[in-house]
Parts: C-alpha cells; sequence; structure tokens
C-alpha cells in the first residue's frame, strides 16, 4: 500500500534554532498536511497544501509541496519550547477520492531551553 | 471556534464486549472519518463516511467495525467484539476531503 517516509525520527534541538522535516512517497500525492500532535491529544492541523510547488507559511512554519508531487517538507524558524511535539506529515494520495488521509511515522521534536 | 468533539475520553471494555465511541463533527462539514493510533505508532486510516454511506474503508475495518450518522449531528464508531489488539486512540475527524479536523481522541483499553 502507499506509504510515508518522514524523516528524522526525532530531534533535539536549542530554543532558537531552526528545524526542517520531511516526507517523501514512491507515488503522487494531491494533498499534503502537516499535523503536530501533543501528548494524550489529536492531531491539530497546522498547514494544508493543494498545488505542486506551492510554498505556504503559517507563522514560524513554512511548508512545500514538492514540484514532483512526492514529497514535502516543513520548516520551524526560531523554535521555541512549546514547538514540542510530534509532527505528522500526512497526503491524500492522487488516486484517491475519498478524502483518506495516509500518514507518516512522525518526527519527534523536542526544544531545549 | 468550531471542533469535533468526541466522548467518552477513556474507555476501558472486557475483551468480547461491543463498545460504541462517538462523535459530533464540525456542524457544516459533510465527510467524516474514524482513525486509530495504537500507542506510539502512526495514525492509521480505518474509515470514510459520505453522503450517510461508507466511501472508502481500510483494510483494519473488518465485520466486527460499523459507522453511523444517526442523526444530524452524532457520528458512531462500533466494535461488536473487542480484541486486545484494538487498545488504541480512536480519532473522529471531519472536514472537505481535501483536509481533515481532529477531535481529541477517545483511548480504549481492552482487558
Amino acid at each position: 500500500g502507499q506509504q510515508l517516509n518522514q524523516s528524522p525520527q526525532s530531534m533535539f534541538i536549542q530554543e532558537g534554532e531552526d528545524v526542517s522535516m520531511n516526507c517523501t512517497s514512491s507515488s503522487i500525492f494531491n494533498t499534503w498536511l502537516w499535523y503536530k500532535q501533543d501528548p494524550g491529544e489529536g492531531p491539530v492541523l497546522l498547514i494544508a497544501l493543494y498545488k505542486a510547488g506551492e510554498l505556504t507559511s503559517n507563522g514560524r512554519l513554512t511548508a512545500q509541496f514538492g514540484i514532483t508531487r512526492k514529497d514535502s517538507f516543513l520548516n520551524i524558524s526560531a523554535s521555541i519550547p512549546s514547538d514540542v511535539g510530534i509532527y505528522f506529515c500526512a497526503g491524500q494520495a492522487g488516486s484517491s477520492n475519498t478524502g483518506k488521509l495516509i500518514f507518516g511515522q512522525g518526527t519527534t521534536l523536542q526544544v531545549k531551553p | 471556534e468550531p471542533e469535533v468533539t468526541q466522548t467518552p475520553s477513556h474507555q476501558v471494555t472486557q475483551m468480547g464486549q461491543e463498545v460504541i465511541l462517538r462523535c459530533v463533527p464540525i456542524s457544516n462539514h459533510l465527510y467524516f472519518y474514524w482513525y486509530r493510533q495504537i500507542l506510539g505508532q502512526k495514525v492509521e486510516f480505518l474509515v470514510s463516511f459520505y453522503n450517510n454511506e461508507i466511501s472508502e474503508k481500510s483494510e483494519i475495518f473488518d465485520d466486527q467495525f460499523s459507522v453511523e450518522r444517526p442523526d444530524g449531528s452524532n457520528f458512531t464508531l462500533k466494535i461488536r467484539s473487542t480484541k486486545l489488539e484494538d487498545s488504541a486512540m480512536y480519532f473522529c475527524a471531519s472536514g472537505a476531503w481535501t483536509e481533515a479536523f481532529f477531535g481529541q481522541g477517545t483511548r480504549l483499553t481492552v482487558v
């Protein structure tokens, strides 16, 4: 089945540093979404991308939809302690018209004050 | 801000028992989903629901699972005979088919 490979698996950074994580797939995706999940909570939508090449920002977060439609990255600039959590990429495959999302394995981010 | 709400937040049940997880999606959304997340793992798709019928289901969503939208506001997931491996966080989501907004989840523990 379709899979998303998300990397890195975890990151431990100093407050103020920039962070980058990415997702790749062997198949085409129509939509890329980035979510953040805090412990015991549901995923919260951060950024949605709908077109190949699209670059979208949400505050200190920036995400891009890869031109090949097979990858996406998320950057967080000037990290702060509340950025701690698990970040998931999710995509809607090109062959799907039901809204089904496929999730990456997640990137666990820890920020040292 | 509108949100997806789920009840209960935590359900403990004995193996073989039936459970019903409840969700109130965001009111103007047309697409509804259930996902699950086993502890420490990624979020997995279970089922999508549109126009009062299932539009897609995963291999996980076998005959033990069913979904229902009994009225204009609630969306439920029923597991008929729970197994130990059904223990997980279950998330309801709603939205347009291009994105989904998730509830806080129900932690199901099967003992």
